[in-house]
């Protein structure tokens, strides 16, 4: 099955505690990307990543990592959290580098940062 | 960077009439326009997306329409049914996409 898996789904942390939260498709993808939502906010682009190796900033980027070694995973890195990236993250996956194309998300982690 | 303003925040519809969300954008180099429904809990999904070359698409009850000029796009949704109530954004952009902040619909039974 097609798919764009995330983990953790759900998570609450500290502030300053680093975490990882990694996302990976099987659909052979060159496009990924990550967004946060929050509510009144839709969805702001964190980073994304065109191909293996090339991540490039998005909308919000301050407090956030990515790194794409392989075209499957694209692992997003709060090296030191703060409450104010309590959010839904979402990562998606789309064939279409160039020009976005269909996105296809995750379902999404929940991350709590106290 | 680009900027796509959505609205309106909030819509309620009765059942079977039509639905219209607006969205504006800023950079005139975005060349991709697609929407996305959200279910309660869910992820969002594509449900229709134009390209700059194309001024209308239609997709069974829902149609889009872009006025490139204006710099405008819009979605409609007709004869509108329940399980049509989600949230609903607009994108612009090309491989950097940015959203709107969101259309909760309602329809109402």
């Amino acid at each position: 099955e097609a798919q764009v898996t995330q983990n953790p789904r759900y998570l609450i942390t500290v502030t300053g505690k680093k975490l990882t939260v990694t996302c990976s498709q099987n659909m052979n993808h060159e496009y990924m990307s990550w967004y946060r939502q929050d509510p009144g906010l839709g969805l702001r682009q964190i980073y994304y990543s065109m191909n293996v190796e090339v991540t490039d900033k998005g909308d919000v980027p301050e407090g956030y990592k990515v790194s794409r070694k392989e075209k499957r995973n694209f692992p997003l890195i709060l090296e030191s959290p703060s409450p104010n990236q309590t959010s839904l993250y979402f990562c998606a996956s789309s064939l279409e580098p160039r020009s976005s194309g269909e996105l296809f998300f995750g379902e999404g982690s929940r991350l709590t940062v106290l | 960077g680009e900027n796509v303003e959505q609205h309106p925040s909030t819509l309620s519809v009765q059942e079977g009439d039509s639905a219209v969300i607006k969205c504006t954008y800023s950079d005139s180099a975005s060349n991709y326009f697609p929407w996305y429904k959200q279910e309660l809990g869910k992820r969002p999904q594509l449900i229709i997306d134009i390209r700059s070359n194309v001024g209308e698409k239609k997709d069974q009850r829902i149609a889009v329409t872009l006025n490139k000029t204006a710099k405008h796009f819009s979605l409609h949704i007709t004869e509108t049914q329940p399980e049509d109530s989600a949230v609903y954004f607009c994108a612009a952009g090309d491989y950097k996409l940015s959203f709107g902040a969101g259309t909760t619909v309602t329809v109402r039974a």
